[in-house]
């Protein structure tokens, strides 16, 4: 079946713009992460959805990062007022549900470069 | 808080060697460990996984131990290819990082030469 997919794959913004970034996750999972990969910090945790409990946002760096998940399906970070530092690739994944054991799905990312 | 460490890289091998890539963590309770697998260009990949102390979790000629004394989930492969060419990473998730969010190492670039 379709796995994660993520929009746009590839995003070039001016410092100070806002962006949207799209995930939709693999269809029935539970469960939604976001992550950002970048080369002074690696691959870092942002927030996590879980069906229509309250999200964990303990990984968001700023007040300018804020997510949304509509009908429990498709999910979207919004990063307003880019900085340079924002620039990486933000990866989406998704799982069955919240199990330990149960295996997150990673999109192929957005790669965000901010100008 | 719960954290992995990775080896440095990039490590550079000649195709049919053996790979050991290091992995160890610190974390309370029993996490659940994975190696997820970057290939260029391409998303990440779950490359296999040990839920508990002693598991062996195996794909594509790769394996790694899940060893609760040593805290550690090396990665091995007896004979590399071309193909395995990518960056690996080492990654946790437990109960205590939050939720179900895994931490990950900071990857190892694999190059192998024909």
């Amino acid at each position: 079946g379709a796995g994660v997919s993520q929009s746009p794959s590839n995003k070039v913004t001016e410092k100070g713009k806002d962006v949207e970034l799209r995930c939709d996750p693999i269809s029935g999972h539970t469960a939604l992460y976001w992550y950002r990969q970048s080369l002074g910090q690696g691959l870092e945790f942002l927030i996590y959805f879980q069906g229509n409990s309250a999200p964990d946002k303990s990984g968001l760096p700023s007040d300018r990062f804020s997510a949304e998940r509509t009908g429990g399906s498709v999910s979207t970070l919004t990063i307003q007022r880019t900085q340079q530092e924002d620039s990486a690739v933000y990866l989406c994944a998704s799982s069955l549900g919240r199990n330990l054991q149960e295996t997150q799905y990673f999109g192929p990312g957005t790669r965000l470069l901010v100008l | 808080g719960d954290s992995v460490t990775q080896m440095e890289g990039p490590v550079t091998l000649s195709e049919e060697a053996f790979l050991t890539i290091n992995c160890t963590y610190t974390a309370t309770g029993y996490p659940s460990l994975f190696w997820y697998v970057q290939y260029p260009g391409e998303g990440l990949q779950l490359l296999l996984k040990a839920t508990k102390a002693d598991d062996k979790g195996s794909n594509k000629g790769f394996e790694a131990t899940y060893r609760k004394e040593t805290t550690s989930f090396h990665l091995e492969k007896g004979s590399v290819q071309v193909s395995d060419s990518a960056v690996y990473f080492c990654a946790l998730r437990s109960m205590n990082t939050g939720f179900q969010k895994l931490v990950f190492g900071t990857g190892t670039r694999l190059l192998v030469s024909p």
